[in-house]
């Protein structure tokens, strides 16, 4: 596709419910991000990919929380037992693998919000 | 440990008036630094970004930034605005070595008002 996309653009959990949110990174792009925007705050980094292998996973909040990217294309970000504190827009960023040139494309975010 | 502090969180400009959006880090190894825009209803996108060389970059939609390691600045900067530069202006931090792992500063939201 033309950018990344994801999806859902809204999900509403209750307390304790499981959710899955996905991203299709541009076509061809190594790396991918998964960051979380809570309400007036910047983006919090959670987790890295490149291809299939998760490099770094030292933002993900607790054990609740899962990402995967099984064919080093599409991800998904699992949480489980959701709590209120989980709501936040979830940001998803893929990029070429450069490490010393990086631009990160963003989706539109998945608004997640846990009543 | 990394961190970004963006001074102001709201900046008023009236069309055509230059603006600066303000950004200073804290790191104790050598940095990356970036300014991402955010357009309502839209996700975040590079303006510019200082990898090294010329401290003076220059970004999309005619907005620049200089880098300056003694006082730990990056601001960002545009001589005459535009209503459509309306958005909230994200300024972020990295190591300059493997970790690629993006610190934030809380946004600052630009109001271009005619």
């Amino acid at each position: 596709g033309a950018g990344v996309s994801q999806s859902p653009r809204y999900k509403v959990a209750k307390r304790g419910q499981d959710v899955a949110l996905r991203c299709d990174p541009i076509s061809g792009h190594v790396s991918l991000f998964w960051y979380q925007q809570a309400l007036g705050q910047g983006p919090e980094f959670l987790t890295y990919f490149q291809n299939e292998a998760q490099l770094d996973k030292s933002g993900l909040p607790s054990d609740r929380f899962f990402a995967e990217r099984p064919e080093g294309s599409v991800s998904t970000l699992k949480i489980q037992r959701t709590q209120q504190e989980d709501s936040a827009v979830y940001l998803c960023a893929s990029s070429l693998d450069s490490r010393t040139n990086e631009k990160l494309f963003f989706g539109s975010g998945t608004q997640l919000s846990v009543l | 440990a990394q961190s970004v502090t963006q001074l102001d969180s709201q900046v008023p400009v009236f069309e055509e008036a230059p603006v600066e959006l303000r950004c200073n880090y804290s790191s104790s190894v050598s940095v990356y630094l970036f300014w991402y825009v955010q357009y309502p209803n839209q996700g975040l996108q590079l303006l510019l970004k200082y990898l090294s060389g010329s401290t003076l970059v220059k970004g999309i939609n005619g907005f620049e930034a200089e880098f300056n390691k003694s006082q730990t600045s990056f601001h960002l900067r545009k001589p005459s605005v535009h209503i459509s530069d309306t958005a909230e202006y994200f300024c972020a931090v990295r190591n300059a070595g493997n970790n690629r792992k993006l610190i934030w500063g809380l946004g600052t939201s630009l109001a271009v008002n005619p």
